[in-house]
């Protein structure tokens, strides 16, 4: 079984340039997660989509940050404009909620530098 | 509100000796607990989860851990360190009610000396 895909795993911007982020849930998985991970620190949640419905944004800095899921399978992750402190590593996760208790699952992340 | 705390940002230990890793966690509900490693430039991998069956919980590589609810621990452990576990483990804790809402600590860097 495949797990979850992201691309690209490393992006390098200047600060104010626009940057995306594109993930790929595991297949029958109808939540999914976008964390970012600061240098030393565990993930925090940005958002969290039920299907197409984002349920949980209430982390995500909506003057700069916005997600779509479109058709509740693949997501993609936006910044713009880039700061200097958006950069992290971002990682995607899915999980089933017909299942107890809802074990995340990974991608390997996307590395940003922003310069 | 649940919290998540590791215990020792950095740990060592020799191939072949005990592994304990540390995490206690705080939650106003029944939690759920999770441990996962996360391997350089890896996304995180999970471990083990706790689901309020089993207190001794068994998972992958030869790790365990414990959940004493009177300590509000939820430690760790592998009898004998190999190499291949030099890793960074995170503990994290949801809510059973909203076991979305995954918080996670801040992680604990084991390096494995030969």
């Amino acid at each position: 079984e495949a797990g979850v895909v992201q691309s690209p795993r490393y992006k390098i911007i200047e600060k104010k340039q626009p940057v995306a982020f594109w993930c790929n849930p595991i297949s029958g998985h109808n939540t999914l997660y976008w964390y970012r991970q600061n240098l030393g620190q565990g993930p925090e949640l940005l958002i969290r989509y039920e299907n197409e419905e984002a349920v949980d944004d209430s982390q995500l800095p909506k003057d700069r940050f916005s997600a779509e899921r479109l058709k509740g399978v693949d997501s993609t992750l936006k910044i713009q404009p880039a700061e200097l402190g958006d950069s992290a590593v971002y990682l995607c996760a899915s999980s089933f909620s017909g299942t107890s208790p809802h074990t995340q699952y990974f991608g390997p992340g996307t590395r940003l530098l922003v310069l | 509100a649940q919290s998540v705390t590791q215990l020792g940002s950095h740990v060592s230990v020799s191939e072949g000796a005990l592994v304990l890793l540390r995490c206690n966690y705080s939650s106003s509900v029944p939690p759920y607990l999770f441990w996962y490693v996360q391997y350089p430039n890896q996304g995180l991998q999970l471990l083990l989860k706790y689901t309020s069956a089993a207190t001794l919980v068994k998972g992958i590589n030869g790790f365990e851990a414990e959940f004493k609810k009177s300590e509000t621990s939820f430690h760790l452990t592998k009898p004998s360190a190999h190499m291949s576990d030099a890793a960074e483990y995170f503990c994290a804790v949801s809510a059973a009610g909203s076991a979305r809402q995954l918080t996670f600590g801040s992680g604990t860097q084991l390096t494995v000396l030969p």
